[in-house]
């Protein structure tokens, strides 16, 4: 079955206080990882697509790694404005050959000032 | 700007009423989802449909039915609302390939 794990279920930063959060996942042919920023009371907003292991992408204090088996979002010196909760999602096939994306239960962050 | 429409921020239905929850994407996508969210359980597949009028069943279709009569909409009708439908809805849409989805601003629906 294809699942996504991410870890911490929550995280509390200084302001400027670097991190990690934590996917790992199981899929039958990885086409693509995905993590998505999602404030509170609105719907996820796209931030990466990742493909291949060793593939990293960077926006802004934020860099998405992947590996065979597990994805890091980095978030160097963060700010307040990068609270929000962080999911992580696996593109799978569904049972009847359509892709669909499996979520993990996100990561909430909050930074202090 | 592209965008995923969906009509209703907020919702109150009582236990037993018919509730349409409806989604509009501009963006020519052939695909379009209908996910629930809810605490500790993320975002959960409840329907998906790949093209007009055609229609899949996600992770927890039970209690719930879809509707696409056009490309660009997408209806949630949950036939007789209960009280365990209370949660997030959140629309998206991609493209027939695949790859990101763009999500609408979420209905919270609430069932008393």
């Amino acid at each position: 079955e294809d699942q996504v794990t991410q870890s911490p279920e929550a995280l509390r930063l200084q302001e400027g206080e670097s991190s990690s959060l934590n996917c790992s996942y199981t899929v039958s042919g990885l086409r693509g990882l995905f993590w998505y920023r999602q404030d509170p009371g609105k719907g996820p907003e796209f931030l990466f697509t990742l493909y291949s292991a060793g593939e990293e992408k960077e926006k802004e204090r934020l860099k998405a790694t992947l590996t065979k088996k597990e994805s890091f979002l980095h978030i160097t010196a963060p700010k307040p404005e990068d609270s929000a909760t962080y999911l992580c999602a696996v593109q799978a096939v569904s049972d009847t050959g359509f892709q669909k994306l499996v979520f993990g239960t996100g990561t909430r962050l909050l930074v202090s000032p | 700007d592209v965008k995923v429409t969906q009509s209703s921020r907020y919702l109150v239905k009582r236990t037993g009423e018919k509730v349409f929850l409806e989604c509009v994407q501009d963006m020519d996508h052939e695909n379009m989802f209908w996910y629930r969210q809810d605490p500790g359980l993320g975002l959960r597949l409840i329907y998906f449909s790949y093209d007009v009028k055609m229609k899949e069943k996600g992770d927890i279709p039970e209690g719930y039915s879809v509707s696409r009569e056009k490309k660009e909409r997408f209806s949630l009708i949950l036939e007789s609302a209960s009280t365990n439908q209370t949660s997030m809805y959140l629309c998206a849409s991609s493209l027939r390939g695949g790859g990101g989805y763009t999500f609408g601003s979420g209905t919270r629906l609430t069932v008393v």
